[in-house]
């Protein structure tokens, strides 16, 4: 079955640090990958994606995702995070099956930055 | 702003108490999504509407309905609660049509807690 797995439930860091967030997921298709984010209190969103075209995807708040399609990996990078990117993040696989698209979410990995 | 919204943010319930929740969205997207989300894990979709046609995921509870009454409107029912139940529940829409995909734009979410 197609899952997506996040390697890190929880990470803290400290204001400035460089933050690199690792997903992997499992179909040998043509797949559609994002990145969403949930701020305390708040829904789900949209945080980049990539359909296809350049690999290296650039998203809101100065942060980036590469996706290396012989890993099957699409992880998520920011040079130097603030404190108000303390959020949870779910890295998240579209998969187009029984003529239906479909997301297929991680567990998610909770981000705390401290000052 | 268009957007997706939940109603109600909480709700409580009892135990095998009937309960619907509410999702309406301004976005004029012809696919609708709900997801189960428990703590500290990732959204799980139980069904979608692609347009009127009813979706349901294999692992769907029976206990779980939901109605579209029309484009803007989608309802999910829980007809007798338990207490493995309580959950956020989120509301999703795409503008989708059969070999393309799409972002999904999530709303707030509905608490439920089962007493």
């Amino acid at each position: 079955a197609q899952s997506v797995s996040q390697h890190n439930h929880h990470v803290i860091l400290s204001e400035a640090a460089s933050l690199e967030l690792g997903c992997n997921y499992s179909y040998g298709g043509t797949v559609n990958l994002f990145w969403y984010v949930q701020y305390p209190g708040q829904h789900l969103q949209l945080l980049l994606k990539y359909f296809s075209g350049d690999p290296l995807v650039k998203g809101i708040k100065g942060f980036e995702a590469e996706f290396i399609k012989s890993k099957f990996s699409f992880n998520l990078r920011k040079p130097s995070v603030q404190w108000s990117d303390t959020a949870e993040y779910f890295c998240a696989v579209n998969l187009f099956s029984g003529g239906y698209n479909k997301l297929i979410f991680g567990a998610g990995t909770r981000l705390a930055v401290h000052p | 702003d268009a957007m997706v919204i939940q109603n109600p943010r909480y709700q409580v319930t009892q135990f095998g108490k009937p309960v619907t929740l509410s999702c309406s969205q301004t976005l004029n997207h012809n696919v609708m999504y709900w997801y189960q989300q428990k703590s500290s894990q990732a959204p799980k979709l139980l069904f979608h509407y692609y347009d009127k046609d009813f979706n349901n995921e294999a692992d769907t509870p029976d206990n779980f309905q939901s109605r579209r009454p029309n484009t803007s409107f989608c309802f999910l029912d829980i007809r007798s609660p338990g207490l493995g139940d309580a959950a956020m529940y989120l509301c999703a829409t795409s503008r989708a049509s059969r070999g393309r995909t799409d972002t999904q734009y999530f709303g707030p979410g509905t608490r439920l807690t089962v007493l």
